[in-house]
């Protein structure tokens, strides 16, 4: 299975602030990346996909880059709404594994 | 608009099993790729499998081969999920979740269902 590392763990951040999420694959899986976001109690919602893509509703603030096995994650200014754990899924392959999660706190 | 609406909260005994389900609405049911995804408590994701009802085919995650079974039901638009000898380390909130893409190569979800939590305590 491919392992996703996700780093840091969490991070403390104020509103305004450019704060960067890093993921990385144990191997090589393209462009296949997802990140999402999810507030306590409720479920995943996707923000990016095929590493770079932005999903349709998301703010523009929220960008990806990154291929082969390091990818990142980056909110350009942060806004109050954006407190949340935010995570990474290849699926390059099955079982289409998930990161760790990254706590961000505004 | 896409809708996935799970059943209820459910309390098992280890060594039981539990259905859970997952109704769709909007979009097209048959040809649309629906998996599970399960969140421990304040711990991350982790797919156990997927179908699409059309094929009919499931395909699931090695850890949970033999353990879970993922079945549709095309005349009510439902996906259901079992897992069999439950332990405690199964207790989680379950997703429902759809394949944004119907590609059926790029397995990333855009619709996932409230959750359901499965507790598996004597």
């Amino acid at each position: 299975d491919i392992q996703m590392t996700q780093s840091p763990s969490s991070l403390s951040a104020s509103v305004g602030d450019r704060v960067t999420i890093t993921c990385r694959a144990s191997q090589f899986i393209g462009t296949w990346l997802a990140w999402y976001q999810q507030k306590p109690g409720k479920a995943p919602n996707l923000l990016i996909y095929k590493a770079s893509n932005l999903q349709s509703g998301v703010p523009s603030r929220f960008s990806g880059s990154g291929s082969g096995t390091e990818f990142t994650l980056t909110i350009s200014s942060l806004q109050p709404d954006d407190s949340s754990t935010y995570y990474c899924q290849e699926y390059n392959s099955s079982p289409y594994s998930f990161g760790q999660g990254t706590k961000l706190e505004i | 608009q896409v809708q996935l609406v799970q059943s209820g909260p459910e309390v098992k005994k280890p060594g039981s099993s539990v259905k859970v389900s997952c109704k769709a609405s909007g979009g097209t049911f048959s040809t649309s790729t629906f998996s599970w995804v399960r969140q421990a408590p304040g711990q991350g994701l982790e797919w156990l499998g997927g179908i699409v009802p059309f094929f009919g085919t499931p395909k699931y995650a090695q850890n949970f081969q033999g353990r879970v079974t993922i079945t549709t039901d095309e005349s009510t638009s439902t996906v259901f999920m079992e897992v069999t000898a439950l332990t405690s380390q199964d207790t989680a909130v379950y997703y429902c979740a759809r394949e944004a893409s119907g590609s059926y190569i790029e397995h990333y979800f855009d619709y996932w269902g409230q959750g359901t939590l499965v507790t598996v305590s004597s």
